[in-house]
């Protein structure tokens, strides 16, 4: 239903490293960049990962991003507690923003 | 510090109408484009409308063309999204967002719940 797609849900112990999918289509992921936001239960999104692969200032080097054609994956390396959240990837799309259906983050 | 400030939100009937407002402040409102997004529990994130600076152009999610209307008052800093015709599939947490100077979405606020139900 979602414009992008991403798994529903991954997990992993702490300290361990997850990798979120966010695959689009021509359209959108393979002729715009990819933004990454986190959304902690009960609070705004905020963005992690901006123009594929950079981190705002504050944002931790755990977080990366890349991106291959029309998909990205977001990466979270030494998982902490309080990166329990959902993720989204979002993009343009016809001159609108396109997000994926979210991926909630589960640590063990 | 970048503040957007939702209101508006609440419970109404189906096809009724309700205008949300987004007060924005900590930047020069005027010169970023700005955007409606919804949240909906098993949907996620949904793009519902764009409006670039100087209000040229707005762009609409098929969903909500015809039924919303996205503007801006610059000297009041102020976003609005006014919505008719409202469905039962319109319930939803309403965020406004900043286009940032990436030309992606780089602040948001806090949201707003538009609940419609009879």
């Amino acid at each position: 239903q979602s414009v992008l797609t991403q798994p529903p849900s991954v997990s992993a112990a702490p300290g361990q490293k997850v990798t979120i999918s966010c695959s689009g289509s021509t359209s959108n992921i393979g002729r715009s960049y990819v933004s990454w936001y986190q959304q902690l239960p009960g609070a705004a999104p905020k963005l992690l990962i901006f123009k594929d692969d950079k981190r705002p200032s504050g944002i931790p080097d755990r977080f990366s991003g890349s991106k291959s054609g029309t998909s990205a994956t977001l990466g979270i390396t030494g998982l902490q507690t309080g990166d329990e959240a959902d993720y989204y990837c979002g993009t343009w799309d016809n001159n609108l923003r396109a997000f994926g259906g979210g991926t909630k983050v589960t640590v063990l | 510090q970048v503040q957007l400030v939702e209101s508006g939100g609440g419970v109404v009937q189906p096809g009724t109408s309700l205008r949300l407002s987004c007060a924005a402040s900590g930047f020069t409102f005027s010169r970023f484009g700005m955007h409606w997004v919804r949240l909906t529990p098993g949907k996620g994130l949904e793009g519902v409308a764009y409006i670039r600076s100087g209000a040229t152009n707005q762009y609409y999610a098929d969903s909500v063309k015809g039924r919303f209307t996205i503007s801006r008052d610059d000297p009041r800093n102020t976003l609005y999204l006014q919505m008719s015709s409202l469905r039962a599939d319109d319930t939803a947490i309403y965020y406004c967002a900043r286009d940032g100077p990436n030309h992606d979405i780089d602040f948001w606020g806090q949201g707003t719940q538009v609940t419609v139900s009879s």
